[in-house]
């Protein structure tokens, strides 16, 4: 399956900061990229759809000018949370799809963020 | 509305005590029926995919299987390693993953 490289691991800032996640695809071009929220002791939730060289898809209730989502090449993409704030704080996951519908998703190991 | 409910959300067992773990859905047009293994700070690992009622996947202590209303994860002869949360995740016709809240598993030695 896809090897996916997520970075920075975790992150700490303060309240107004602009935090820049990236998502790497290692061994496997995605056309797609999607980014999820993790909430402790909850489940993934979908944010966005990423696409390369196009508009991301954003999911009903996530604000896509807070959340910017970049996916400029078949290798990356990255996720932006602008002026972050304490409620921003979550787990962040990416994974890459392989555009085939019999091949599962594969997660990169996530961006802990901390807003102070 | 599309939903996944895993169950319980957490199970103890003793090292060599088997037991299953419960997904059930109800989605439109299901495309294949996920099982990932998520160990703290980190993202899912891929298990299983299920496509079809009465389909079986094996890998090592663990085995999928699939119904037309829920999945089970049968895990036989368990050991302290196994110890993980256990999420389920459906795929729907416009590809989306649907994911359960997840079973955290504790086994004792």
């Amino acid at each position: 399956g896809a090897v996916v490289s997520q970075h920075p691991s975790w992150v700490i800032c303060k309240s107004g900061t602009s935090v820049k996640i990236e998502c790497r695809s290692l061994d496997f071009q995605a056309t797609t990229m999607f980014w999820y929220r993790q909430f402790p002791k909850q489940s993934l939730m979908l944010m966005a759809t990423s696409n390369e060289g196009s508009k991301a898809t954003y999911e009903q209730g996530v604000e896509k000018d807070k959340f910017l989502i970049n996916h400029a090449s078949l290798t990356l993409s990255t996720l932006t949370v602008t002026s972050a704030h304490p409620e921003d704080s979550s787990f962040y996951i990416c994974s890459v799809g392989t555009g085939m519908s019999n091949q599962p998703q594969h997660f990169g190991d996530g961006t802990r963020l901390s807003i102070l | 509305e599309d939903q996944v409910t895993q169950s319980p959300e957490a199970l103890r067992l003793q090292e060599g005590e088997s037991s299953s773990l419960n997904c059930s859905y109800t989605v439109s047009g299901l495309r294949g029926l996920f099982w990932y293994r998520q160990d703290p700070g980190k993202g899912p690992e891929f298990l299983f995919t299920l496509y079809s009622a009465g389909e079986e996947k094996e890998k090592e202590r663990l085995k999928a299987t699939l119904t037309k209303k829920e999945s089970f994860l049968h895990i036989t002869a368990p050991k302290p390693e196994d110890s993980a949360t256990y999420l389920c995740a459906v795929r729907e016709n416009t590809d989306k993953l649907i994911f359960g809240t997840g079973t955290r598993l504790q086994v004792f030695p």
